[in-house]
């Protein structure tokens, strides 16, 4: 099975920070990669899609990049709306999420 | 609007089998896949399983004994069965739709609220 790992687990940043998180697959998975948002107590909500493509309705601060077995999802510039969980998910070969980054303000 | 939404009983017996209902609107299930994801408080998601457009299913290996999940389009209804509840199912059960009419993409695009579960005597 793929394993899917994120880092790091908790990222403290500012205001207007740029915000770099990291999702890392065992093997290759040909950018068949999203990355979700979910605030406490709420359902995860989409963001990005194969790996680059931005869900409708999703601001442009957020953007993903990445190939292979290695992901990033970035801010651009971190407002306070931003402190989430953030999880990405592996579609390809069956589904698999990783562990999660909490975003919280410094 | 698409909508899910999950309901289902908050507390199962040790052992017991748990039963949930996501009745979804908005779209056909004949058109989308439909999985459920169920996540421990303050832990990560677990992917549980997927009912295809066609009616066939697919599940985690770590749950394929326990799991069952089924549909009633008409009622445009998907249910998931687990047996065999223990304190480690203790969760809240999303279920969500598959982006993509008829052709599958593999990310979710819409997710219900959850229903918490828990397992207590």
């Amino acid at each position: 099975d793929i394993q899917m790992t994120q880092s790091p687990s908790l990222l403290s940043a500012s205001v207007g920070d740029r915000v770099t998180l990291s999702c890392k697959a065992s093997q290759s998975i040909y950018n068949s990669l999203a990355w979700y948002q979910q605030k406490l107590g709420e359902a995860p909500k989409l963001l990005i899609y194969d790996a680059n493509s931005l869900q409708t309705g999703i601001p442009s601060r957020f953007s993903g990049s990445g190939s292979g077995t290695d992901y990033t999802l970035t801010i651009s510039s971190l407002q306070p709306e931003d402190v989430a969980t953030y999880f990405c998910q592996k579609y390809y070969s069956g589904w698999t999420f990783g562990g999660g980054t909490k975003l919280e303000l410094k | 609007q698409v909508q899910l939404k999950e309901s289902g009983p908050g507390l199962v017996q040790p052992s017991q089998t748990l039963s949930l209902t996501c009745t979804v609107s908005g779209f056909s299930l004949t058109s989308y896949n439909v999985h459920w994801v169920r996540q421990p408080t303050g832990k990560g998601l677990e992917w549980m399983g997927v009912i295809w457009t066609g009616g066939s299913t697919d599940y985690n290996s770590a749950l394929k004994s326990r799991l069952s999940i089924s549909r009633d389009t008409s009622k445009s209804q998907v249910f998931l069965k687990m047996n065999s509840l223990q304190t480690e199912d203790i969760a809240t059960y999303y279920c969500a739709r598959e982006a993509g009419i008829v052709m599958p993409t593999g990310y979710f695009d819409y997710w219900g609220q959850g229903v918490m579960v828990t397992v207590s005597s």
